[in-house]
């Protein structure tokens, strides 16, 4: 079965700071996908990021980064020079098999990051 | 391009009273889901239609919920009768469904359900 954690359920940081968000996923498939959401107040989440497990290839877009270690079964999320914007819940999701993420998605219990001015 | 459209964002009823939800997704989206958010939790999802058919409806608690999607573009779901473990956001998501774009989803603001 897969499965997905997220430790830190909540995270407060200064502006401009760097904050790192960790996942870890359980999955007994070799093909599977890994995601990122933001949920700001408003509810509407929001696409981040989709890797596959045959990607391991760290990315970078703008100020976020992500690091994919299918050694420690870890896809975690750094946000650089945080800005009070950032603040959300953020949701790391798993979707096993070679559908791409089509089949839908196991979410993790996300981890709510507090940016202060 | 307009995005994914719910109604309506809050609703409060009863136990045993009947509520429904409806989404709008993207236009030529053919894949549409539900998601279930209690609070404090990551949305569960509970159907997925590609076009009009329901080809994963596994997490659907049958016995009170319902969902249909007619002519493969609107959704709604149903419950009745709704439970006060029901008090939860729904959430409507739609994609393209093709594998190199999976799992980019985009949601609805969400149906914000309370049972008293």
């Amino acid at each position: 079965a897969q499965k997905v954690t997220q430790a830190q359920t909540e995270i407060s940081v200064v502006e401009k700071e760097d904050v790192t968000l960790d996942c870890v996923y359980e999955t007994r498939d070799t093909t599977y996908y890994l995601f990122w959401y933001k949920q700001p107040p408003s509810g509407e989440l929001v696409f981040l990021i989709r890797r596959n497990s045959f990607d391991e290839q760290n990315e970078i877009s703008g100020r976020y980064s992500w690091n994919f270690q299918k050694s420690t079964s870890s896809f975690n999320f750094t946000i650089t020079a945080s800005q009070v914007v950032d603040s959300a819940v953020y949701f790391c999701a798993l979707s096993e098999g070679s559908g791409g993420g089509a089949d839908g998605l196991t979410f993790g219990k996300g981890t709510h990051l507090i940016i202060q001015p | 391009e307009a995005g994914v459209v719910q109604s309506p964002r809050y609703k409060i009823i009863e136990k045993k009273q009947p509520v429904a939800f409806w989404c709008n997704p993207i236009s030529g989206h053919n894949t549409l889901y539900w998601y279930r958010q209690n609070l404090g939790q990551g949305p569960e999802l509970l159907i997925r239609y590609e076009n009009e058919e329901a080809v994963d409806d596994s997490q659907l608690p049958k016995d009170r919920f319902s969902a249909e999607r007619l002519k493969g573009v609107d959704s709604t779901l149903k419950i009745q009768p709704a439970e006060l473990g029901d008090s939860a956001v729904y959430l409507c998501a739609s994609s393209l469904g093709t594998p190199s774009r999976g799992g980019e989803l985009f949601f609805g603001e969400g149906s914000r359900l309370t049972v008293l």
